[in-house]
């Protein structure tokens, strides 16, 4: 069974680190895309990067290129999504999600909830 | 980069009515789109990838039609588990974008 099981809701300060991690299991997790998607709090889903741990060829959005890292560690079948410097604009659910050009996001994490507040 | 438009941006129906929504590409995207609902506090759930297939499990009355740069998810005959937010999203080209949304809600 194809499963992407995401780390636990964190609460952080501003200007504090934080990575979450997204761990797949049940396929080969080399052989997909693991993408990372935004919801902020009452808004949509806001596409922020993708990751192939095959090769950690990694695409981002310009909206968040340089504000996060995507990173994989295909030893332990695991992709993160980290921050140096957290924002309260940060505040978001943030979800991962498998991807392949002909099945696109077929399988999602259950979400971590990041809440960063002074 | 492309940009998504959805429309209507929210609707209000009964269980029964035929719903449209209709997703607009800013450039060709082929047929790289996939439409997700989501339901409030759950994980988005993919219904239709390729533009027009069925995701294995989804009702079939879902469907979705189009190629290039218009793009339509049509829900036969609403039924109460369908009341959620729709989004599309282009996977053609990086950035992948997501549709802001169309929010079907009770009539």
């Amino acid at each position: 069974e194809v499963q992407l099981v995401q780390s636990g809701a964190e609460v952080k300060k501003p200007g504090e680190s934080l990575k979450i991690s997204c761990k797949g299991s049940g396929y080969s997790f080399t052989s997909y895309w693991i993408g990372w998607v935004r919801q902020m709090p009452g808004k949509g889903l806001e596409w922020m990067g993708i990751i192939y741990p095959g090769d950690s060829d990694t695409r981002y959005s310009p909206s968040f290129q340089g504000q996060v890292t995507i990173s994989a560690d295909k030893s332990i079948s695991t992709a993160y999504l980290q921050w140096s410097s957290l924002k309260a604009s940060d505040t978001a659910m943030y979800y991962c999600a498998r991807h392949k050009t002909m099945d696109p996001y077929d399988y999602w994490g259950q979400g971590t909830l990041v809440t960063v507040s002074s | 980069d492309i940009q998504m438009t959805q429309s209507p941006s929210a609707m209000s129906a009964s269980v029964g009515d035929r719903v449209t929504i209709t997703c607009r590409a800013s450039q060709g995207i082929s047929n790289y789109l996939a439409w997700f609902q989501q339901k409030p506090g759950k994980v988005p759930k993919r219904l239709i990838y390729a533009a027009s297939s069925l995701q294995s499990g989804v009702p079939s009355r879902f469907s979705g039609s189009g190629s290039g740069t218009e793009f339509t998810l049509t829900i036969s005959s609403l039924q109460p588990e369908d009341f959620a937010t729709y989004y599309c999203l282009q996977h053609n080209s990086y950035p992948f974008t997501f549709g802001p949304g169309t929010k079907v809600d009770i009539k």
